[in-house]
C-alpha cells in the first residue's frame, strides 16, 4: 500500500483529455516538490513532470502538472494511442526518503 | 548525454546476496549536483525505492530494506553499487538505478533478477 495514493486505472477516447490525481499528506506532497513518470511498457520510467509543473525539454505542452495542498494532478491532453502506459508520481518525505504513488495504468480507447 | 547502464547476475539463490553495479557515462558521480539511486519493480507492480548514495559516501535507504542493503560509491569508475542480503522471491524485481536531483531524470534501462534455487 503506497503512501501516495492514485487511481489504479483511468481511461478516455482519443483526443480527449484525462487526469491523473496523486494524494498525499502534510509531510510530503504538502512540503514537497512533485513529479510524475510515465512508463511506456516494457520500458524504463520517463521523466515527465518535475518541480510540480515544470516539463523537461522534449516533453510535449499536452502534459502538465498542478499541485494544491497535498495532492497533485497530472493532465494530458489530446490523448494519443502512444499515450497508453502507466504513469507515476514521486515525492519525498520529511526523513528524506523518496516515495512513490502505486501506479496508474491509462487506457485510450 | 547521462546514460546509466545496471549490470549484475540475474539469478540468484534464496538467503544470498544480490550484488549490483550501475555505470554512469556521460557525467560525473563526483561533480555533487545529485544523488544516484536504486528503484525496484516487482513483475506487474509498482516502483519502490530502495536508496539512494551521494558522491561522498553518505546514503539513505527506504526504512522497510534498510536492515538489507548497502549502497556503495566508486567515484574513480564512476560506478555505485547495491548489495541486498538474505534475498527471496519477494525480491524478484527488475532494478533500475537512477540520477536524482528533486526528481528522477536519468534511468537506467533496467536488469531483471529473479531469486530462485
Amino acid at each position: 500500500q503506497s503512501v501516495l495514493t492514485q487511481p489504479p486505472s483511468v481511461s478516455a477516447a482519443p483526443g480527449q483529455k484525462v487526469t491523473i490525481s496523486c494524494s498525499g499528506s502534510s509531510s510530503n506532497i504538502g512540503n514537497n516538490y512533485v513529479s510524475w513518470y510515465q512508463q511506456l511498457p516494457g520500458t524504463a520510467p520517463k521523466l515527465l513532470i518535475y518541480d510540480n509543473n515544470k516539463r523537461p525539454s522534449g516533453i510535449p505542452d499536452r502534459f502538465s502538472g498542478s499541485k494544491s495542498g497535498t495532492s497533485a494532478t497530472l493532465g494530458i491532453t489530446g490523448l494519443q494511442t502512444g499515450d497508453e502506459a502507466d504513469y507515476y508520481c514521486g515525492t519525498w518525505d520529511s526523513s528524506l526518503s523518496v516515495l512513490f504513488g502505486g501506479g496508474t495504468k491509462l487506457t485510450v480507447l | 548525454q547521462v546514460q546509466l547502464q545496471e549490470s549484475g547476475p540475474g539469478l540468484v539463490k534464496p538467503s544470498q546476496t544480490l550484488s549490483l553495479t550501475c555505470t554512469v557515462s556521460g557525467g560525473s558521480i563526483s561533480s555533487g549536483d545529485y544523488y544516484w539511486s536504486w528503484i525496484r519493480q516487482p513483475p506487474g507492480k509498482g516502483l519502490e525505492w530502495i536508496g539512494y548514495i551521494y558522491y561522498s559516501g553518505s546514503t539513505y535507504y527506504n526504512p522497510s530494506l534498510k536492515s538489507r542493503v548497502t549502497i556503495s560509491v566508486d567515484t574513480s569508475k564512476n560506478q555505485f553499487s547495491l548489495k541486498l542480503s538474505s534475498v527471496t522471491a519477494a525480491d524478484t524485481a527488475v532494478y533500475y538505478c537512477a540520477r536524482v536531483g528533486r526528481e528522477f531524470d536519468y534511468w537506467g534501462q533496467g536488469t531483471l533478477v529473479t531469486v530462485s534455487s
